[in-house]
């Protein structure tokens, strides 16, 4: 069975600095579906990346980027120039491309932006 | 496009009761997913549906039951509330074509208490 793990339950970081959160995964699959959810204290779960294991290129979204490391397994966010916004909870998350499978999460990071 | 709308936003129930959770999905997804979210376990996997049928199911109870309609909208079903049914219930909806680019979205959830 597929497990996402994070290491981090809490990260603290000050605000304009980059900060880094940390996620392994276990599968046997080669193709697969990575995420990266923010839960903010509004209780919804919104996207902030995604990356689909074939591509070797590691995915970004303006301040946010990836370190997809397929071999090891590994799918790190990195937060550049941190915002007061960016506080929140961040889940990592994991789903096969089988039609019928469901997404995986990890326990999630809270991270604290400090002013 | 409107969002995954899930009503009613909050719900305090007594033990033994029953509870009916609504989820609309974005329009055009056909996929919708249920989770329960809780400190203590995180995010669990409930129930996929696809075009009215049930594609994947969690491990929980029988007590926990759910549908789709031609609309795609879901509701899932809580019979004999117990007090560790008490979680925020996250619907989540996609485009199976599209998965690898937007991902899910998810709806703002559902606090249900049991009191």
């Amino acid at each position: 069975a597929q497990t996402v793990t994070q290491s981090q339950p809490e990260m603290s970081v000050q605000e304009a600095e980059t900060v880094t959160l940390s996620c392994t995964y276990d599968t046997s699959e080669s193709d697969y579906y990575l995420f990266w959810y923010k839960q903010p204290p509004s209780r919804q779960m919104i996207l902030v990346i995604r990356q689909e294991a074939y591509k070797q290129q590691n995915a970004t979204e303006n301040r946010f980027s990836v370190n997809f490391q397929k071999a090891a397994k590994s799918f790190s966010l990195k937060i550049s120039d941190s915002q007061l916004g960016d506080a929140a909870m961040y889940f990592c998350a994991y789903r096969s491309m089988n039609r019928d499978d469901k997404i995986i999460f990890g326990k999630g990071t809270r991270l604290h932006i400090l002013p | 496009k409107a969002g995954v709308t899930q009503t009613p936003r909050y719900l305090i129930k007594t033990r033994g009761q029953q509870v009916t959770l609504s989820c609309s999905p974005i329009s055009g997804h056909r996929s919708v997913s249920w989770y329960q979210q809780t400190p203590g376990q995180g995010l669990q996997f409930l129930f996929e549906y696809f075009s009215e049928t049930q594609r994947n199911k969690g491990n929980f109870p029988g007590r926990f039951s759910g549908r789709q309609f031609s609309n795609s909208r879901s509701e899932m079903n809580v019979s004999t509330l117990e007090l560790g049914d008490s979680a925020l219930y996250l619907c989540a909806s996609w485009d199976r074509a599209a998965l690898g680019a937007y991902g899910y979205t998810f709806g703002s959830g559902t606090r249900l208490t049991v009191v």
